[in-house]
């Protein structure tokens, strides 16, 4: 039963500390997306990859956000430094080879984050 | 902009009983049109993508229609279970951006016994 995994599930940090999360895709995947979600703003997009390149991180606060993916299993998503409007629930998902426009994404369970 | 809607923000209904939840959008020109359940604290699963020309797609108990025309979804949902409790989102994506999904705010479904 493939799945994309993420951890850690849930964070609790304080304002100031570096975050890290992570995400390994379903295999195969070419496509890994950074989501968002808060009450507020229901889900943003904050980066999409494909094939490892960043293709689009115009939702991400770049200065004090970073998405990498070292390799095809895995993606990260840093916060350094964190602040208490960075609590949220963090959603990777990852999509096959685009085929015919219906771009399929997976959602992983999500990292919920409490910056105190 | 491109917006997505959806109404209402909350239902609860019977177990066994019908429901249908809307969308309205005015993503242009539009990909696809998809609809997705969200468990309390779980990722998003689709239920259904369906594309410009489609006009209904059902998957067991869920059932989705659209109108390209009038730019209007619905879900229904047939003899509602307690597992149905869930928030339903409603997501397009256009033509141009088509990984880029819109999402609506998402309606919240109570089943209650």
């Amino acid at each position: 039963d493939a799945r994309v995994t993420q951890t850690p599930r849930h964070k609790v940090t304080e304002m100031g500390q570096e975050v890290t999360m992570r995400c390994q895709p379903i295999l195969g995947h070419n496509t890994v997306f950074w989501y968002r979600q808060t009450m507020m703003q229901g889900l943003e997009l904050l980066a999409y990859f494909r094939n490892r390149a960043p293709l689009d991180d115009s939702g991400m606060p770049k200065d004090r956000f970073s998405a990498e993916m070292p390799d095809a299993t895995l993606a990260t998503l840093k916060i350094q430094p964190s602040e208490p409007r960075d609590s949220a629930v963090y959603f990777c998902a990852s999509g096959p080879p685009l085929a015919g426009g219906n771009n399929e994404q997976f959602f992983g369970p999500g990292t919920r984050l409490t910056v105190l | 902009k491109n917006q997505v809607e959806q109404s209402p923000q909350s239902l609860i209904i019977l177990e066994g009983k019908n429901c249908t939840l809307q969308c309205n959008y005015t993503v242009s020109p539009f990909s696809n049109l998809r609809w997705y359940k969200q468990d309390t604290g779980r990722g998003p699963v689709s239920l259904t993508i369906m594309t410009f020309s489609e006009n209904t797609k059902s998957n067991g108990r869920y059932t989705a229609t659209l109108d390209a025309d009038t730019k209007q979804s619905s879900l229904h949902i047939t003899a509602s279970q307690l597992s149905d409790s869930a928030s339903y989102i409603c997501v397009v994506s256009g033509l141009s951006s088509s990984y880029k999904l819109i999402f609506g705010s998402g309606t919240r479904l109570l089943v209650r016994p």
